[in-house]
């Protein structure tokens, strides 16, 4: 019964690759993020989806590519990974739009490029 | 625009023993703050939140109150366990924007 479902959890590739990270969440919300995670642990907004459609688009190099085919799923595609790519990368999803809405979190994928 | 700042860790306190963690904020808006954690390889939880001033979030034992006075939103624990040991966030978000801005983290270690 996971709420928000990543995979893979750890990926390890080498620069230059193209690779996918998947995210689902059977919550039934409206809205749904990605975000970064540094190897300091400080937590940045990339993009946010809402109802399939894109509300957020942070300063990301346009190497990153979210994709969602419908509102329960929110994937990111990363073309030309290069080494500053290496972090944590966590799926969220809420309810709707609101200020006062609670973000729920998938378990990260750890990626590693070599 | 809008920013959170939490104290520098790592925190490394002793079992039961009173824990503060310190956030402030700034905001254009007028935000809902929370706090969320992480343990170890995982990813986050809402550990709790305010949406208006003077609310007092709580769970498992820690409390925050939202200061507007202040722009503050510490946490707070009395008596702190070893399995509290995590980073803590403090994040607000503003209505009207979807974006939760996160403080650094704080890094707390309690030894038994």
């Amino acid at each position: 019964d996971t709420a928000v479902s990543q995979t893979p959890k750890y990926l390890v590739t080498q620069m230059g690759n193209d690779k996918s990270i998947k995210c689902e969440q059977n919550l039934g919300h409206d809205t749904m993020y990605w975000y970064k995670q540094d190897s300091k642990k400080f937590l940045k907004i990339m993009f946010s989806y809402n109802n399939k459609e894109l509300i957020i688009n942070e300063t990301v190099p346009n190497r990153f590519s979210p994709k969602s085919p419908d509102k329960a799923h929110l994937n990111l595609h990363i073309n030309s990974l290069e080494l500053g790519d290496s972090a944590v990368y966590f799926c969220a999803s809420s309810p709707g739009r609101g200020g006062e809405e609670t973000q729920y979190f998938g378990p990260g994928t750890r990626l590693l490029v070599l | 625009g809008d920013s959170v700042t939490q104290m520098e860790g790592p925190v490394t306190l002793s079992e039961e023993a009173f824990l503060t963690i310190n956030c402030t904020y700034t905001a254009t808006g007028y935000p809902s703050l929370f706090w969320y954690v992480q343990y170890p390889g995982e990813g986050l939880q809402l550990l709790l939140k305010a949406t208006k001033a003077d609310d007092k979030g709580s769970n498992k034992g820690f409390e925050a109150t939202y200061r507007k006075e202040t722009t503050s939103f510490h946490l707070e624990k009395g008596s702190v366990q070893v399995s509290d040991s995590a980073v803590y966030f403090c994040a607000l978000r503003t209505r009207g924007s979807e974006k939760l801005v996160f403080g650094k983290g704080t890094k707390l270690t309690v030894n038994p």
